[in-house]
């Protein structure tokens, strides 16, 4: 069991391009979240998949944003035409049904600063 | 819905000193409350965790919450500092299934510790 892991886990563009993260998940973790973490605040939830199925989408992921889960093992989640008000820190968690009381293990991390 | 006030954005103590890192909480189910732990550039690592049983809880190095239902609370605690608990400190509750298992955070509070 090797944990979440995020890539890439800096990302740098210029505002207007797209860009695309990808999370893999613990192995048979069938639920996964993505969270955005601007500075000073705390993880804020965007969406949340129970195996492919995207299940709830939070108000701040605006049309821009897309997450796809196709074969209910890693995630991507992506932004197009991107804006500096999406400079943040994404996070991915998953955990298992079979698992404690939702305990969300965490990724790294992908920071995204949009110039 | 559900929300989270932690009291104090920072928080200073000298090592060996008391840590009492307050949380209050908001939710309209019964709620699992967490205390997770985030050092500078990356993910977020689970410190403890309450669902339901005993009250007072332990979790890893050397810390203990308790969940006090009528004053809405789970204050993080621990009795003597150390120079490596410099971090951020967030305080998180869900529900327990479905759409409810999404994390909510509160603002973090960072935690420094002087000689």
């Amino acid at each position: 069991d090797t944990g979440v892991s995020q890539n890439p886990r800096h990302k740098i563009t210029k505002r207007g391009q797209n860009v695309t993260f990808r999370c893999d998940p613990i192995s048979e973790h069938n639920r996964l979240y993505w969270y955005r973490q601007t500075l000073g605040q705390g993880p804020e939830f965007l969406t949340y998949f129970q195996n492919e199925a995207q299940l709830e989408k939070s108000r701040l992921l605006s049309d821009r944003f897309s997450a796809e889960r196709p074969k209910g093992s890693f995630s991507t989640l992506e932004i197009q035409r991107t804006e500096q008000g999406d400079s943040a820190m994404y996070l991915c968690a998953s955990r298992s049904d079979r698992g404690f009381y939702n305990e969300q293990f965490f990724g790294p991390g992908t920071r995204l600063t949009v110039l | 819905a559900q929300s989270v006030t932690q009291l104090g954005s920072h928080v200073s103590v000298s090592e060996g000193a008391l840590v009492l890192l307050r949380c209050n909480y908001s939710s309209s189910v019964p709620p699992y409350l967490f205390w997770y732990v985030q050092y500078p550039n990356q993910g977020l690592q689970l410190l403890l965790k309450y669902t339901t049983g005993a009250t007072l809880v332990k979790g890893i190095n050397g810390f203990e919450a308790e969940f006090k239902k009528s004053e809405t609370s789970f204050h993080l605690t621990k009795p003597s500092a150390h120079m490596s608990d410099a971090a951020e400190y967030f305080c998180a509750v869900s529900g327990a299934t479905g759409t409810a298992s999404k994390l909510t955070f509160g603002t973090g509070t960072r935690l420094q510790v002087t000689l």
